[in-house]
């Protein structure tokens, strides 16, 4: 069965470069939800997409920027990127917004490495 | 303090040995994952639950909605069980999934 798409597995940048990380849910899911993860820690909850429209935003970084397309993939923009942005930036999909009776599925997420 | 707490934050088992982790939390959910990362891995859902009890191979999670707890046992562990556990619970009116800090298992051949 097909999963949750994430790209790159992996990226490096440099501070104060840009990146862009892509997310393709899974086929008919309509909502998307970003998490980033530094070393050691717990996944913060970012920002999430219901049909293409902002659902929920949690601790996203002004620098960071995100949207749902027609085809309900996400890109997550992320720009004067620092240090601390290096972290697994995994995102998860489901049918229909904060919905327990539908479980998130998750991918295998970006690892961003900022040097 | 978390709204979901897991612990100890480290766990160390032979192989063959029964492993339970547990999961508390403080406020009302609806649902809870039981989520399992390898290292350097993505996240993987490995049972989501709102009542009861559910199997799955040597994986077993159960949950009591009134005593705020779960626990996943790993039957027979074996070291490629060897994964931080993480348990994410729906809160909120909007379900919110809020994570645990996880627990690190290693299991030794």
């Amino acid at each position: 069965a097909a999963g949750v798409i994430q790209s790159p597995r992996h990226l490096i940048k440099e501070k104060r470069e840009t990146a862009t990380l892509k997310c393709y849910p899974i086929p008919r899911h309509d909502t998307v939800y970003w998490y980033q993860q530094g070393p050691g820690q717990d996944p913060q909850f970012l920002i999430s997409f219901y049909e293409k429209m902002q659902s929920d935003k949690g601790s996203i970084p002004d620098r960071f920027s995100a949207q749902q397309f027609s085809d309900y993939h996400s890109e997550l923009n992320m720009s004067s990127l620092e240090l601390g942005d290096s972290a697994l930036y995994f995102c998860a999909s489901s049918l229909g917004v904060g919905s327990h009776n539908s479980p998130l599925h998750f991918g295998n997420g970006t690892r961003l490495t900022v040097t | 303090k978390n709204e979901v707490e897991q612990s100890p934050q480290n766990l160390t088992a032979q192989e063959g040995e029964f492993i339970t982790i547990n999961c508390s939390y403080s406020v009302g959910i609806s649902a809870l994952h039981w989520l399992q990362q390898h290292p350097g891995g993505g996240i993987v859902s490995l049972f989501m639950l709102s009542s009861g009890k559910k199997k799955h191979g040597r994986l077993i999670a159960t949950i009591n909605i009134q005593e705020k707890h779960s626990s996943l046992h790993i039957t027979a562990s074996h070291p490629r069980d060897s994964a931080v556990y993480i348990c994410a619970a729906y809160t909120g009116a909007n379900s919110k999934l809020t994570f645990g800090k996880g627990i690190t298992l290693s299991v030794r051949p």
